[in-house]
Parts: C-alpha cells; sequence; structure tokens
C-alpha cells in the first residue's frame, strides 16, 4: 500500500520570507500523481500545486513550487514571500496513474504552517 | 459554479443513533468522494462514485456505513448505529473528468461528533 509522510507536524515562518515542507512517499508504482493542498480554518482543502511523477522538471504555480526527488521519493513544497493568508494545514497527497489504478487519493498527516507578521 | 455544498455542518449524536449527510457536488461534475478526516489526521478515502455507479469502497467503510448517488447528482452517506469511533469530518469531493488533469474540489465537510 502506498504511504505518505509529513515529518514536520508545524512549521512557522515570517512574512515575506520562505518556507519548506517537507513529503515522502512509498509507493513500488511508476505511473503516479503527486499534490499539495492546503486546508484553512474555512476547513475546504484547496490544490496547492501538483506533480505528475515522470515529468522530471519541478512544477511551479506563482509562489509556490516542488522540489520532486523521484529517486528518494520525495516531494517537498517551497512557499515563497510568505503571507499571512498562507497559514493553514498542508497536506501532501498521493495518487495512482489511471491506467486501472484507484483514483483515491493518499493523504499525509498534515504540517500545520504559521506566518508571522 | 457554487461550489460542492454539504449539510449539515455540524452534527451531534448520541451513540446508537443513524446519521444522514448530504453533499450536492458541482453541477455537471460526474465523479463524487467521499473522505473521513479525524483530528491530527489528513482525509481518508471512503468511497467514490462515478455518475450513479459506486466504483470503490474503503475497507474503512464496514457495513454500518452506506452511500448513495441517485441519478448522479446529490449523493448520502448514511451512518448506522453510530458509535463515537465515527467522530470525525466528513469531506465530500467532486470533479469532471479523469486523469492528471482531474482537479477535485472539495466542500467544507460535514463534522460529527458522537455523545
Amino acid at each position: 500500500a502506498q504511504t505518505v509522510t509529513q515529518s514536520q507536524p508545524e512549521m512557522s515562518v515570517q512574512e515575506a520570507e520562505t518556507v519548506t515542507l517537507s513529503c515522502t512517499y512509498d509507493t513500488s508504482e511508476s505511473d503516479y500523481y503527486l499534490f499539495w493542498y492546503k486546508q484553512p480554518p474555512s476547513r475546504q482543502m484547496i490544490l496547492v500545486i501538483r506533480q505528475e511523477a515522470y515529468k522530471q522538471q519541478n512544477a511551479t504555480e506563482n509562489r509556490f513550487s516542488v522540489n520532486f526527488q523521484k529517486a528518494a521519493k520525495s516531494f517537498s513544497l517551497k512557499i515563497s514571500d510568505s503571507q499571512l493568508g498562507d497559514a493553514a494545514m498542508y497536506f501532501c497527497a498521493y495518487r495512482r496513474g489511471t491506467q486501472g489504478g484507484s483514483e483515491k487519493l493518499v493523504f499525509g498527516k498534515g504540517t500545520k504552517l504559521t506566518v508571522n507578521p | 459554479d457554487t461550489g460542492v455544498s454539504q449539510n449539515p455542518r455540524h452534527k451531534i449524536t448520541k451513540r446508537g443513533q443513524n446519521v444522514t449527510f448530504r453533499c450536492d457536488p458541482i453541477s455537471e461534475h460526474n465523479r463524487l468522494y467521499w473522505y473521513r478526516q479525524t483530528l491530527g489526521q489528513g482525509p481518508e478515502f471512503l468511497t467514490y462514485f462515478q455518475n450513479e455507479a459506486q466504483l470503490e469502497k474503503s475497507r474503512l467503510l464496514s457495513d454500518r456505513f452506506s452511500a448513495e448517488r441517485p441519478k448522479g447528482s446529490f449523493s448520502t452517506l448514511e451512518i448506522q448505529r453510530t458509535e463515537q469511533g465515527d467522530s470525525a469530518m466528513y469531506l465530500c469531493a467532486s470533479s469532471l473528468g479523469q486523469g492528471f488533469r482531474e482537479k477535485l474540489f472539495f466542500g467544507s465537510g460535514t463534522q460529527l461528533s458522537v455523545l
């Protein structure tokens, strides 16, 4: 079974600074996708960024970027120029490729990010 | 597009009672998912529908749990004979399409407390 591990239960960052959240995963599959979701106090999960396993180029979305190390099974999230609105729980998630695979997401336990003004 | 709507937002019940939650997905989204999130954990997959067909169920979904999606529109999740261990947030998500481009839209969840 696939597992996702987030080893940092909590992280904090000063406004305008950069922070990196860690995620490792375990799988024997070669075709899969990785995601970072944000869950603010409103509870609604919001997709931050996603990565296809077969793409070596790291995904970027504005201030958010990932460092995808496939051999190490590592998928960290970097938030640049942190803003107060970035404060939330961040979840790393894994999903198998759709060629006969399940559609479900496997989530890590999350990292609570605090942004200090 | 009003987003994924879940009702009720909070539910408090006594052990042994039955509860039902409702999820209204984004219109025309053909896929609907249920997840359960307990305190300090990430969401765990329960089940998903494509249109009205329930395509996968997790082993977490005991026989006390049942989900339906009549006519491929809204979905209900019923828990019979609730137990204290059922206390959690129940999240619904919907999507259109598949593969990498599939984007899940989540609702704000129903928080269940079993006393």
